[in-house]
């Protein structure tokens, strides 16, 4: 099975950038999708097709992919920004997420 | 704005069966691949199962073929899933989550979940 690898949690200091890695093999020939959830609320996309914001999402929020990581970089971190992280990818026919990264802002 | 509400879930003993729904509105449902998703007390998120919009193609998590069927009725725009030989380790909440489109989409949607338990 595919597995997709993110560390367990970060922090980030407020302004700065936080930048979420998410690993697996060849994953920059798959499609990335980023997921944002906030304790006691469902998951809400913030990142498809690897770079792109469904509307609604601050430009503060962009992803990357290639190679064997894709990237969920936060620029100039809000409180707000304090959530869960997941990323997740297509794989032969099966939906593959990362195990979660908590973002602390302190 | 779109809406998915899911039902059915509550307390059943292992080995039980449930089966949860998810009603969808103000898109047209038909046309949208759906998911459902569940997340364990405390754990991450884990992909269950999705189906087509026309409900001819249905795809699972690995663990869960053969104890887990997932159906839609398009006429009711609702999405089911039909959970058999539950275990403690299904306890979790299980979301529902639309598709937004293409291979590289997202899931644009998501239903607030409905909890299931599993213990004796």
């Amino acid at each position: 099975s595919y597995d997709l690898t993110q560390p367990p949690s970060m922090s980030v200091s407020p302004g700065q950038t936080a930048s979420i890695t998410c690993s697996g093999y060849k994953l920059g020939e798959k499609y990335v999708r980023w997921y944002q959830q906030k304790p006691g609320q469902s998951p809400a996309l913030v990142i498809f097709h690897d770079t792109k914001r469904p509307s609604g999402i601050p430009e503060r929020f962009s992803g990357s992919n290639s190679g064997d990581t894709a990237t969920l970089t936060i620029s100039g971190t809000q409180a707000l920004d304090e959530a869960d992280y997941y990323c997740q990818a297509w794989d032969s026919n099966t939906v593959v997420f990362g195990g979660g990264t908590k973002l602390t802002v302190l | 704005d779109v809406q998915l509400v899911e039902s059915g879930g509550g307390l059943v003993q292992p080995g039980g069966s449930l089966r949860l729904s998810c009603a969808a509105s103000r898109f047209t449902f038909s046309s949208y691949a759906m998911n459902w998703v569940r997340q364990a007390p405390g754990k991450g998120l884990e992909w269950v199962s999705a189906i087509s919009g026309t409900g001819g193609s249905t795809y699972f998590a690995d663990s869960l073929k053969g104890r887990f069927t997932i159906s839609r009725d398009n006429s009711k725009n609702t999405l089911y899933l039909q959970m058999n030989s539950l275990r403690v380790e299904d306890t979790a909440i299980y979301y529902c989550a639309r598709n937004s489109g293409d291979s590289g989409s997202g899931f644009d949607y998501w239903g607030q979940g409905t909890l299931v338990t599993v213990s004796s």
